[in-house]
């Protein structure tokens, strides 16, 4: 069955560094690809997302390209700050059927600490 | 422009207990979803719904639990005797109609079984 698999964490950086959170996926269909990430005590929120091969999408600096070939979604942004560490997730839809259901598979989570 | 709404933020029930989780989705939102985050663990998919039908459900436990998402007011996630193994944080998500829509998140049920 589909699923994604994403680089365990936690990942510890300092502020400013460069930021890779890796995110490969295995899918039956042509799924849409999401990047999600969840503050403590909070709900998932939507970072970005790409629905087709060679995507990019982009959201307060963060950014991930859809890439076929490798089946990967990497996370990347060039210079964190203390405010971003949060639990990143990795997450795909891949509707089937006609589009019956929609529901996302998520990738066990990276958790970020950026230290001042 | 309120987003998902989650109710109650917290429950506490005893073991054999029913819990009732409830869920408003977006404006405009007529699909719902729940999702169920084990301590230490990713979101894993329960059931999706559509006003007035459950239209996958493939990841809801055969028995205890139960969702409904009827013409008027929230979608409600019922447990039915629970058991400590229920503790866990539970999202409710919303989207519009179409496909390849987004989900928008809730901030969860964090429901602990004593």
């Amino acid at each position: 069955g589909d699923s994604v698999t994403q680089m365990e964490g936690p990942v510890t950086l300092s502020e400013e560094a460069f930021l890779t959170i890796n995110c490969t996926y295995t899918a039956t269909g042509y799924p849409s690809l999401f990047w999600y990430v969840q503050y403590p005590g909070e709900g998932l929120q939507l970072l970005l997302k790409a629905t087709k091969a060679d995507d990019k999408g982009s959201n307060k600096g963060f950014e991930a390209t859809y890439r076929k070939e490798t089946t990967s979604f990497h996370l990347e942004k060039g210079s964190v700050q203390v405010s971003d560490s949060a639990v990143y997730f990795c997450a795909l839809s891949d509707p089937k059927n006609g589009g019956a259901t929609n529901k996302l598979i998520f990738g066990t989570g990276t958790l970020l600490a950026v230290q001042p | 422009n309120a987003g998902v709404m989650q109710n109650p933020r917290h429950l506490v029930r005893r073991r054999g207990q029913e819990a009732r989780l409830r869920c408003s989705p977006m404006k405009g939102h007529s699909h719902v979803y729940w999702y169920r985050q084990l301590p230490e663990e990713g979101l894993k998919f329960m059931v999706y719904l559509q006003k007035e039908n459950i239209i996958d459900e493939s990841g809801m436990p055969k028995e205890r639990f139960s969702a409904e998402f009827p013409k008027e007011g929230p979608s409600i996630l019922r447990i039915q005797q629970v058991v400590r193994g229920d503790s866990a944080a539970y999202f409710c998500a919303s989207s519009p109609p179409g496909g390849r829509q987004p989900q928008h998140f809730g901030d969860g049920t964090r429901l602990s079984i004593l």
